[in-house]
């Protein structure tokens, strides 16, 4: 069974300082790789896309993957209160379309 | 990316009754699926709706309960069938592009009573 793994949280960080999560996945021949932010009440939204070994950086944002640790994560530098929400890790899997989903972990930026 | 609206939005709906829900995107697109969310919890794929054959559904779910159509590029409906409380939940449908990334549409909230 694929699956993707997320500690589910609260993770609290104070304003300011790095936001750290992460993810790991069992599929080995994953080949994409996501972070989605969702916000209580609201549907899921694609913050950052990985796809290959290394840093990715956009804005504050930077995922991190390492396919031979099988892992992912999310850093979020100059954390904000508006940042406090769920995170999702997505993946898609080798073969089919799809994206499997961890369970999400709940970051509480605080002021 | 592509926009992606739901209707309705929210419904209170009783018990072995069915709802439609609708979603619309504003562009062509190949890959359209239908979720579910329960309150926090994450995202459990329902079905993939394939234009023009028959939707591809996840173990645990059947056409029967949820029947799904997807008559062009743009629209596609899930059904909810013969309602029970324990269908209460978010169904978000979603788009993927070419990359795979997957963009949502703002959700449905039913409600089942």
């Amino acid at each position: 069974q694929k699956e993707v793994e997320q500690n589910s949280g609260p993770l609290s960080v104070p304003e300011g300082a790095i936001a750290s999560l992460n993810c790991t996945y069992s599929d080995r021949g994953s080949q994409s790789f996501f972070w989605y932010r969702q916000y209580s009440g609201k549907s899921p939204e694609l913050i950052m896309s990985i796809y290959s070994n290394g840093d990715k950086e956009d804005g504050r944002f930077t995922a991190q993957l390492n396919k031979a640790s099988q892992y992912v994560s999310l850093l979020i530098r100059d954390s904000q209160p508006s940042d406090s929400a769920t995170y999702l890790c997505a993946v898609k899997g080798s073969g089919n379309y799809q994206l499997i989903w961890g369970a999400g972990t709940k970051l509480i930026i605080k002021p | 990316s592509a926009v992606i609206s739901q209707k309705p939005s929210r419904d209170i709906c009783q018990r072995g009754t069915s709802l439609t829900i609708q979603c619309q995107v504003d562009s062509q697109v190949t890959m359209m699926f239908w979720y579910r969310q329960q309150p926090g919890q994450s995202l459990t794929l329902i079905a993939t709706a394939n234009q023009g054959s028959e939707a591809t559904y996840e173990s645990g779910f059947v056409i029967d309960k949820f029947p799904i159509s997807r008559p062009n590029l743009t629209f596609s409906t899930l059904t909810v069938s013969n309602m029970s409380p324990e269908d209460s939940s978010i169904y978000l449908c979603s788009v993927a592009d070419s990359s795979y990334e997957q963009y949502f549409g703002p959700g449905t909230r039913l409600t089942v009573t």
